[in-house]
């Protein structure tokens, strides 16, 4: 069975600061997704990025880039230039086939 | 396309009345996927549907929920005899088949169903 762990119940961040969120995951399958969703108080989950198992480089999304360590089996968000908005819920996911299971989330708070 | 959508957005109850909740995936895609999320928690999966075959359930739906897709473009999700303990808000989700592009393995999600049990 597949696992997500998110260590980090909260994290708190200086505006214009960068911050990482940790993942870390458990799969023996070679073929799978790693995601990371974000979730505002309003409750909608945003999609922010994405990183497939095979791929070589690192994903990036515009302030959002997804730290890929394979080996190590993590895949930890890097938000960069942090701003009030990003305050929220943040969520790991991974996708095996239509398989897709979340992490318990890191509550980011950003300091003004 | 107005992405995916959820109703009711909330539904208080008493305990051991029936609930229903609708989802409306984006018209192309046709994996269709059920979350629980309580508070403070990640979205726990529930059960998936290909079109209207529904693959997968998870341990946590017990007898009294049921999901079905009738013709393979919107989902219910029926809880019958609600409990406290079901208390949750209810995501839906959709995606396009896994494997064929990036795109492909995103799940879009919509804006969940509370539900507060009285």
């Amino acid at each position: 069975a597949q696992k997500i762990t998110q260590t980090q119940p909260g994290m708190f961040v200086q505006e214009k600061e960068a911050v990482t969120l940790d993942c870390t995951y458990d799969t023996s399958d070679p073929s799978y997704g790693l995601f990371w969703y974000k979730q505002p108080s309003s409750g909608e989950m945003i999609f922010l990025i994405y990183q497939g198992s095979y791929d070589q480089q690192n994903a990036t999304e515009g302030r959002y880039s997804l730290n890929f360590q394979k080996a190590r089996k993590s895949a930890n968000l890097v938000i960069s230039a942090s701003q009030l908005g990003d305050s929220a819920m943040y969520f790991c996911a991974m996708r095996e086939g239509d398989d897709m299971r979340f992490g318990a989330g890191t509550r980011l708070t950003v300091k003004p | 396309d107005t992405g995916v959508s959820q109703n009711p957005r909330h539904k208080i109850t008493k305990r051991g009345q029936n609930v229903t909740f609708r989802c409306d995936p984006i018209s192309e895609h046709n994996r269709l996927y059920w979350y629980r999320q309580t508070l403070g928690q990640g979205p726990e999966f529930l059960t998936y549907f290909q079109n209207e075959a529904q693959l997968e359930k998870s341990r946590l739906l017990s007898d009294r929920f049921s999901a079905e897709r009738p013709k393979g473009s919107f989902s219910t999700l029926e809880i019958q005899r609600t409990e406290q303990g079901d208390s949750a808000m209810y995501l839906c989700a959709s995606s396009l088949p896994t494997g064929t592009t990036f795109g492909a393995n995103v799940l879009t999600f919509g804006a969940g169903s509370r539900l507060t049990v009285l």
